[in-house]
């Protein structure tokens, strides 16, 4: 029973341009939400969070954006950097547990 | 602030044998979670410590335990290892005081079971 899902294993962009990652969840407890990034053989880094009571969240060049109503939430980069070349996880918390659920992650490549 | 810190950074058994990994959670961090990572299964949740209990527990079976010391630094062991035990072992840490907190993760254990 996967409750977090990233539908596309892979994703490639072309440098400076938007990327665009999508999350669907399916359990209605969960009300935060995180986006890592991973390198092979590394821990993943933590990037931005977005709480349930929020739709919006922004630092810097990343922008999660969360529907609710929708199960869904999204990380957008901008605009796109070579370094940001990495497996991309989306993690939900059930309320009152330090417990992550992740999702199966995306490679974005982003191509010079 | 120095990161999560984990020992050892790789490791190889044989089957049946048992292996015990460490970790160090940031200063001030009393919640220690333990998650382990494979091509097949992705990352998934072993189990959380905060305090010296486990408060949260994942689906693995008993040979995967945990426990936390009177400052926070966790270990887990594994005991009679199986090939499908290997895997990259990731702890993370994290305030612990409620579930909206983010969890800053170790650079993990590479763990070959021949």
């Amino acid at each position: 029973d996967q409750q977090v899902k990233q539908n596309s294993p892979s994703l490639s962009v072309q440098e400076g341009r938007i990327s665009i990652l999508n999350c669907d969840y399916t359990n209605s407890m969960f009300d935060y939400f995180l986006w890592y990034k991973k390198y092979p053989a590394e821990g993943p880094t933590f990037l931005i969070s977005i709480s349930s009571i929020k739709d919006k969240n922004e630092d810097g060049r990343f922008t999660v954006f969360l529907n609710k109503s929708a199960k869904h939430l999204s990380l957008h980069i901008v605009p796109s950097q070579p370094g940001d070349s990495a497996v991309y996880f989306c993690a939900a918390v059930t309320q009152g547990a330090q417990k992550l659920v992740f999702g199966q992650g995306t490679r974005l490549t982003i191509n010079p | 602030k120095a990161g999560v810190t984990q020992t050892p950074r790789y490791l190889i058994k044989t089957r049946g044998q048992q292996v015990t990994l460490s970790c160090s959670p940031i200063s001030g961090h009393r919640s220690v979670s333990w998650y382990q990572q494979t091509p097949g299964q992705g990352l998934q949740f072993l189990f959380e410590y905060f305090s010296e209990t486990q408060r949260n527990k994942g689906n693995f079976p008993g040979r995967f335990s945990g426990r936390q010391f009177s400052n926070s630094r966790s270990e887990m062991n594994v005991s009679t290892l199986e090939l499908g035990d290997s895997a990259l072992y990731l702890c993370a840490s994290s305030v612990g005081t409620h579930s909206q907190e983010t969890q800053y993760f170790g650079p993990g254990t590479r763990l070959l079971v021949l």
